[in-house]
C-alpha cells in the first residue's frame, strides 16, 4: 500500500457541482494533513490545513477521519478556477518526511 | 504572492555549465527545503537545511549542491548536468522541521532545461 492514496481524476463537473477527492494515508501514527492546490506549471499552494475537528474556508470543507485513515477536501458551487490538481500531503512527525500524494485532477467545465 | 521568492524563473544550461539556484524567505522559518518535480508527479525532496544546517541529503547526485548562506538564503549550484535533471525545482520553507501543523510555502519554482 502506498503511503499516500489519491485517486489521480480526472474529475469533469460542470460549474456550481459540488465535488469530493478522498485521500488515504498507511501511517497510523501521521501527525498533520494539507490540501495543497497545483495548477499547470506552477508551484504547490497551500489550500487549507486539516483539522481533526474538521474545517470551512469558504466553499471548501476539510475532513481528517483517524479511524479510516483518510482526509477529504469538498468544494462546494464549484468554479471555472477550482480546475487544478488538488495534492493531499501528510506529515508522519516531521516535515523532512512530507508525503505527497500523486494529486487528484479537477476541470470545472461551463 | 508567495512569500517565498525563487531565481531565475526559467533556466537553459548546456550539459558543461554551471548554474546556481537562489531562493529567499523573510517569513523567519527556520527550515528551508529543495524538491525536485516531474511532470505529473509530485514533488520529490532533496535537501533539507534545519537551522542553517543540512540535515537531510536524499541520496542526490553530487552535481547538486546545496548551500545555506544565511536563514533567509537558500541556493543550489548545478554543475555538469544531465538532460533528465530537467524539472521544475522548488524551494520551500516552514517553520521548523518538527513543529506541528507547519505546512510548507513554496516558491515560485525555477524550471530547468539542460540541453
Amino acid at each position: 500500500r502506498k503511503e499516500v492514496e489519491q485517486d489521480p481524476g480526472p474529475f469533469n463537473v460542470p460549474e456550481g457541482a459540488t465535488v469530493a477527492f478522498n485521500c488515504t494515508y498507511s501511517n497510523s501514527a501521521s501527525q498533520s494533513f494539507f490540501w495543497y492546490r497545483q495548477d499547470c506549471r506552477k508551484e504547490p499552494k497551500l489550500l487549507m490545513s486539516v483539522y481533526s475537528s474538521g474545517n470551512e474556508d469558504g466553499r471548501f470543507t476539510a475532513q481528517l477521519n483517524r479511524a479510516s485513515q483518510y482526509i477529504s477536501l469538498l468544494i462546494r458551487d464549484s468554479k471555472l478556477s477550482d480546475s487544478a490538481t488538488y495534492l493531499c500531503v501528510v506529515n508522519p512527525g516531521t516535515a523532512s518526511k512530507l508525503t505527497f500524494g500523486t494529486g487528484t485532477r479537477l476541470q470545472v467545465t461551463l | 504572492d508567495t512569500e517565498v521568492t525563487q531565481t531565475p524563473k526559467h533556466l537553459v544550461m548546456g550539459m558543461t555549465n554551471k548554474k546556481s539556484l537562489k531562493c529567499e524567505q523573510h517569513m523567519g522559518h527556520r527550515a528551508m527545503y529543495w524538491y525536485k518535480q516531474k511532470a505529473k508527479k509530485p514533488p520529490e525532496l532533496m535537501f533539507v537545511y534545519s537551522y542553517e544546517k543540512l540535515s537531510i541529503n536524499e541520496s542526490v547526485p553530487s552535481r547538486f549542491s546545496p548551500e545555506c548562506p544565511n536563514s533567509s538564503l537558500l541556493n543550489l549550484h548545478l554543475h555538469a548536468l544531465q538532460p533528465e535533471d530537467s524539472a521544475l525545482y522548488l524551494c520551500a520553507s516552514s517553520q521548523g522541521v518538527r513543529t506541528q501543523n507547519s505546512p510548507l510555502h513554496f516558491g515560485n519554482g525555477t524550471r530547468l532545461t539542460v540541453t
